[in-house]
């Protein structure tokens, strides 16, 4: 089975600065999806950026970007010039490319503190 | 842009009773998800619906049940409730790409779910 792990339980960073959410993977399989979900205190779950494995390319958001290394199976999330709004939970999530339609294996999350 | 929505938004139940839950995905999408967190704990996959048939099913109870119908919306019944029912409900729905989608899931806002 797949696993997702997350490191950090809590990160703060310095509203403008630029932080890095760390994220792990474990998988036997060659064909899988990653992403970033953020959860807020209204505790929605907002998708922020998707990465295809057969992608070399990492994905790009916005202030949101993604360093996947496929061999190390790591995938962190940086975010650039912090907003207050950036302040929430955010998870990793994996989720097997074997069909369209596998559940997503979330990791524990990171909660992320942005101060002014 | 249309979301998925969840209803009801929050649920006060006692222990034994049931509750349902309704799921109502983004328009023109096929696939439905279910998802359980409890306080302070990443989303677990309970069961997910293709086409009106269940696709995978997780760690969902047998005392809970879910179908789709005909019109893509979904139900969770939940009976004989407990206390550690007591979680976030969430619903979140994709497209595959073959439709020009991006299997990418979309949550619903949640259903609050109270078992006192």
């Amino acid at each position: 089975a797949q696993t997702v792990t997350q490191s950090q339980p809590e990160m703060s960073v310095q509203e403008a600065e630029t932080v890095t959410l760390s994220c792990t993977y474990d998988t036997s399989e060659s064909d899988y999806y990653l992403f970033w979900y953020k959860q807020p205190p209204s505790r929605q779950m907002i998708l922020v950026i998707r990465q295809e494995a057969y992608k070399q390319q990492n994905a790009t958001e916005n202030r949101f970007s993604v360093n996947f290394q496929k061999a190390a199976k790591s995938f962190s999330l940086k975010i650039s010039d912090s907003q207050l709004g950036d302040a929430a939970m955010y998870f990793c999530a994996y989720r097997s490319g074997s069909s369209g339609n596998t559940p997503l294996v979330f990791g524990k999350g990171t909660r992320l503190s942005v101060i002014a | 842009a249309a979301g998925v929505i969840q209803s009801p938004r929050h649920l006060i139940k006692e222990k034994r009773e049931t509750a349902t839950l309704k799921c109502y995905p983004i328009p023109r999408h096929d696939t439905v998800y279910w998802y359980q967190q409890g306080p302070g704990q990443d989303p677990q996959f309970l069961i997910s619906f293709y086409e009106k048939m269940q696709s995978d099913k997780g760690s969902i109870p047998d005392r809970f049940s879910a179908q789709q119908f005909s019109d893509y919306h979904s139900e969770l019944n939940m009976s004989s409730l407990e206390l550690g029912d007591s979680a976030l409900y969430f619903c979140a729905s994709s497209s595959p790409v073959g439709s020009g989608g991006t299997d990418t899931q979309y949550f619903g806002p949640g259903t609050r779910l109270t078992v006192l």
